[in-house]
């Protein structure tokens, strides 16, 4: 069965960076694209990137453009997302997510049909 | 960005009650419209994409419709395990964005 899991929870320092990983089994992890998403206490959900893992093109929201690195390491099924100059607004629950596609005629769809557990990063002084 | 604007915020409802959430769109996406359902601590989960077609092992009492800009999510007959929030997610154009969700509480 397809799982996502993440690593654990990161308590960190305003300024300093935080890497999250997100480990996939169950599936052909090259023929994916992952997401990352984010989650601010008692908020909405967050897009931050994606990273197509078989070739690892990128792509990330304008606002986390300087600060986020998204990479994958197709030999451990693993992509990771690194944001870095930490701030308090960061301190979120971070979720990888996997995009599928459904193909009606002509019209692509892409939803988020599996997700991590999340990890925690606090960012506090 | 496109924004998504779901309504109510929150709703309280009864277990066999029919209920129905909205969202809205700042501009036309057709029917690239998703639903999900996030319980306290979990992850989100899928329930429709593409506006109405249910995710595979989604009781068919979630019934989702609409296009363009205007979109539904219907609980037939909500059972006590609906009582979750509940987010639309656009995929027509980057970036993605969510609504700000809708919690479902128990009357």
């Amino acid at each position: 069965q397809v799982q996502l899991v993440q690593s654990g929870t990161e308590v960190k320092n305003p300024g300093a960076s935080v890497k999250v990983s997100c480990e996939a089994s169950g599936y052909s992890f090259t023929n994916y694209a992952l997401h990352w998403v984010r989650q601010a206490p008692g908020q909405s959900l967050e897009w931050m990137g994606w990273i197509t893992a078989g070739n690892g093109n990128t792509k990330s929201s304008q606002k986390f453009q300087g600060r986020i690195t998204i990479t994958s390491d197709t030999s451990a099924n693993t992509a990771y997302m690194e944001l870095s100059s930490l701030k308090s607004e960061d301190t979120a629950v971070y979720y990888c997510a996997r995009v599928a596609i459904t193909i009606f005629g002509e019209v692509i769809h892409r939803y988020f049909d599996y997700w991590g557990q999340g990890t925690l990063v606090s960012v506090s002084s | 960005d496109i924004q998504m604007t779901q309504s109510p915020s929150s709703l309280s409802a009864s277990v066999g009650d029919r209920v129905t959430i909205t969202c809205r769109a700042s501009q036309s996406i057709s029917i690239y419209l998703n639903w999900y359902q996030q319980k306290p601590g979990k992850a989100p989960k899928l329930l429709m994409f593409a506006a109405s077609s249910l995710q595979s092992g989604v009781p068919s009492r979630f019934i989702g419709s609409g296009s363009g800009t205007d979109f539904t999510l219907t609980i037939s007959s909500l059972q006590p395990e609906d009582f979750a929030t509940y987010y639309c997610q656009q995929s027509n154009t980057a970036p993605i964005t969510f609504g700000q969700g809708t919690r479902l509480e128990i009357k």
